[in-house]
């Protein structure tokens, strides 16, 4: 079975812009959950889609938002980018909203300049 | 407010030295403690979750266990390819998302 998989996996935008990342999940997987990385923070939640609805949102400004697909897909969007927006993404499955398990992708390396 | 504290932030252990990671917990109501590993530049290696407390799960050279409080992961004999960041998380009853602890980089030379 395929595992979650990220696009991109680099990303460099300057302050200011916006960006979308992607994540699909494992094939059977309904829940998508969203955590930024950084060195100082650790792992912080973002938010969590199951069957395409917001299910729950982590302590984030509203320049984080996301949607999700039918097939479950994920997209990531944050806008009007700052410095300290530069982390490491990670996305996460599991079969459904819950659920003990949650399976990592390999995560999308963003850089703001 | 759940929280989780791992200790120590950092261990450096000889090829075939057993050793501890620690990850102390304060939640409303437990619903799963999970270990993971990371390596530089990939995403969280999922390797146990624990229900309650006394129950133990073992893959390879690692070993985790629960108390109420907190979780251990033994590692027995460790090989340098076990060094990693290692990341503890708490699902609570009350939550969907995983609360994860600042991890414990482990490094472990020949």
């Amino acid at each position: 079975k395929a595992g979650v998989t990220q696009t991109p996996r680099y990303l460099i935008k300057t302050r200011g812009q916006q960006v979308t990342l992607s994540c699909s999940p494992i094939s059977g997987h309904r829940s998508v959950s969203w955590y930024q990385q950084t060195p100082g923070q650790g792992l912080q939640f973002l938010f969590e889609y199951f069957s395409e609805t917001q299910r729950n949102k982590g302590n984030f400004p509203g320049r984080f938002s996301g949607r999700q697909f039918s097939n479950s897909r994920s997209e990531m969007n944050v806008s009007t980018l700052e410095l300290g927006d530069s982390a490491l993404y990670l996305c996460a499955s599991s079969p459904s909203s819950g659920t003990a398990e949650q399976f990592f992708g390999p995560g999308t390396r963003l850089t703001v300049l | 407010e759940d929280q989780v504290t791992q200790s120590p932030e950092a261990l450096r252990l000889q090829e075939g030295e057993s050793s501890s990671l620690n990850c102390s917990y304060t939640v409303s109501g437990l619903r799963g403690l999970f270990w993971y590993r990371q390596d530089p530049g990939k995403g969280p290696e999922f390797l146990f979750t624990l229900y309650s407390a006394g129950e133990e799960k073992e893959k390879e050279r690692l070993k985790a266990t629960l108390t109420k409080k907190e979780s251990f992961l033994h590692i027995t004999a460790p090989k340098p390819e076990d060094s990693a960041t290692y990341l503890c998380a708490v699902l609570s009853n009350s939550g969907y998302a995983l609360n994860f602890g600042k991890g414990t980089s482990l490094l472990v030379t020949p």
